[in-house]
């Protein structure tokens, strides 16, 4: 059975553009999260899904940021345009249930903004 | 309010020694969940073990073994006889929300 896969696994970007990451989780999961962590800080949760919906979204830090989750399966987080700040690795994960179930992760996609 | 805390930022130690990673955690939840995950250096996070609120047994798997104390709000995590291929960075977590800022381990041969 295929994990949850990240894409890409690094981007760098100059400051002020725009930068898509995506998420594919395991299939049959209707639940998937979206994390960050910057360097030797905690893992902040920025939202969550359930199918195409967003349940959860209070961990977005602004507008700059923009989920999608078309059709309930892969997701795309989209930073628009990009600023220093939003350096770190972003961690997709799902499960088939939700926050009380262990979550199962990606690798990841470091981000770097230049 | 929600808060993990993981005091301890790095910790080395040499094969075979029993090592604690210690993790103290605030919410004022009645119904909360535990879990404790693994970054090994592939990047990424494995889960080890999840402990719902109602459950103070402590639980030994192998070489890892778990102490809940709901009165300390602690849940920590120990590896007897550590091994090389223990070293990773471990995450505790609160209801898959609020997680910890990670603990280094390297475990030397």
């Amino acid at each position: 059975e295929a994990g949850v896969t990240q894409f890409p696994s690094h981007s760098v970007i100059e400051k002020g553009q725009t930068v898509t990451l995506r998420c594919d989780p395991i299939s049959g999961h209707d639940n998937l999260y979206w994390y960050r962590r910057v360097m030797g800080k905690e893992i902040k949760f920025l939202l969550h899904f359930v199918k195409e919906s967003k349940q959860d979204e209070s961990g977005m830090p602004n507008n700059r940021f923009l989920a999608e989750r078309t059709g309930g399966t892969y997701s795309t987080l989209k930073v628009q345009p990009a600023e220093l700040e939003d350096s770190g690795v972003y961690f997709c994960a799902s499960s088939q249930y939700q926050l009380s179930e262990k979550l199962f992760f990606g690798s990841g996609t470091q981000l770097s903004v230049l | 309010a929600q808060k993990v805390t993981q005091a301890q930022t790095e910790i080395s130690v040499v094969e075979k020694e029993d090592v604690t990673l210690d993790c103290v955690y605030e919410t004022r939840d009645t119904t909360y969940y535990l879990f404790w995950y693994k970054q090994p250096p592939s990047g990424e996070l494995v889960f080890l073990i999840r402990r719902n609120s109602f459950d103070e047994q402590n639980e030994i798997s192998g070489r890892y073994s778990w102490n809940f104390q709901k009165s300390t709000s602690s849940f920590n995590f120990t590896i007897t006889a550590s091994q090389v291929v223990d070293s990773a960075v471990y995450f505790c977590a609160l209801s898959g929300v609020r997680f910890g800022a990670g603990t280094r381990l390297t475990v030397k041969p």
